[in-house]
């Protein structure tokens, strides 16, 4: 069974510039996340879709931050723009249907450093 | 709002001998899951073991179990005939409801050979 795949894995920016991450869930998983790591921290949650709709985006910094999930598979997180603090590894992740249900399975992620 | 503590940054244990790492949590909820997870340096969360809070029995994975309690709301992991493969960090999270997962900010384990 293929996992959660991302990309790119790497990527470094200037602040104030835009970047983009893709993920592909595993087949069938029908909630989608996308996490943010600084380093030193654990992992906190930015958005969560169930099939294309957002189940919980309160942590989202929604004037920078956007993510969606079109036709319910791939995802994209975007940041437009960029700030210093936004240097982290972004981690997708994907469930069946929810956590309390089933494991979630996360992907390596994708290391930004804005500079 | 949910926390989850790890107040350990660091611990290192031998080859072959047996560590705990520790976790506690906070929450007013009843029904609940917790986890353990793994982050080698490649940065991919890999789930070690999970407890549901309405089980008593505490989970155990191969050479991984936890010690489950709920009163206390603690949650440590034991790893035992720890391997040199077992060096990573640790995470600790919990998950409620609505399945949105809470990580304390984990320990860094290492194994001496």
């Amino acid at each position: 069974e293929a996992g959660v795949a991302q990309s790119p894995r790497y990527k470094i920016i200037e602040k104030r510039q835009s970047v983009a991450f893709w993920c592909n869930p595993i087949s069938g998983h029908a909630t989608l996340y996308w996490y943010q790591q600084i380093l030193g921290q654990g992992p906190k949650l930015l958005i969560q879709f169930q099939n294309n709709g957002v189940v919980d985006d309160s942590q989202l910094p929604k004037d920078r931050f956007s993510a969606e999930r079109l036709k319910g598979v791939d995802s994209t997180l975007k940041i437009q723009p960029a700030k210093l603090e936004d240097s982290a590894v972004y981690l997708c992740a994907s469930s069946l249907v929810g956590v309390g249900v089933d494991t979630i399975y996360f992907g390596e992620g994708s290391w930004l450093t804005v500079v | 709002a949910q926390t989850v503590t790890q107040s350990q940054p660091e611990m290192s244990v031998q080859e072959a001998e047996t560590v705990t790492l520790s976790c506690t949590y906070d929450t007013s909820e009843s029904d609940y899951y917790l986890f353990w997870y793994k982050q080698p340096p490649s940065r991919q969360m890999i789930l070690v073991i999970r407890q549901e809070a309405y089980k008593q029995q505490n989970a155990t994975e191969n050479r991984f179990s936890v010690n489950f309690q709920k009163a206390a709301k603690s949650f440590s992991l034991k790893i035992s005939d720890s391997q040199l493969g077992d060096a990573a960090m640790y995470f600790c999270a919990w998950a409620g409801a609505n399945s949105k997962l809470t990580f304390g900010k984990g320990i860094t384990l290492s194994v001496r050979p």
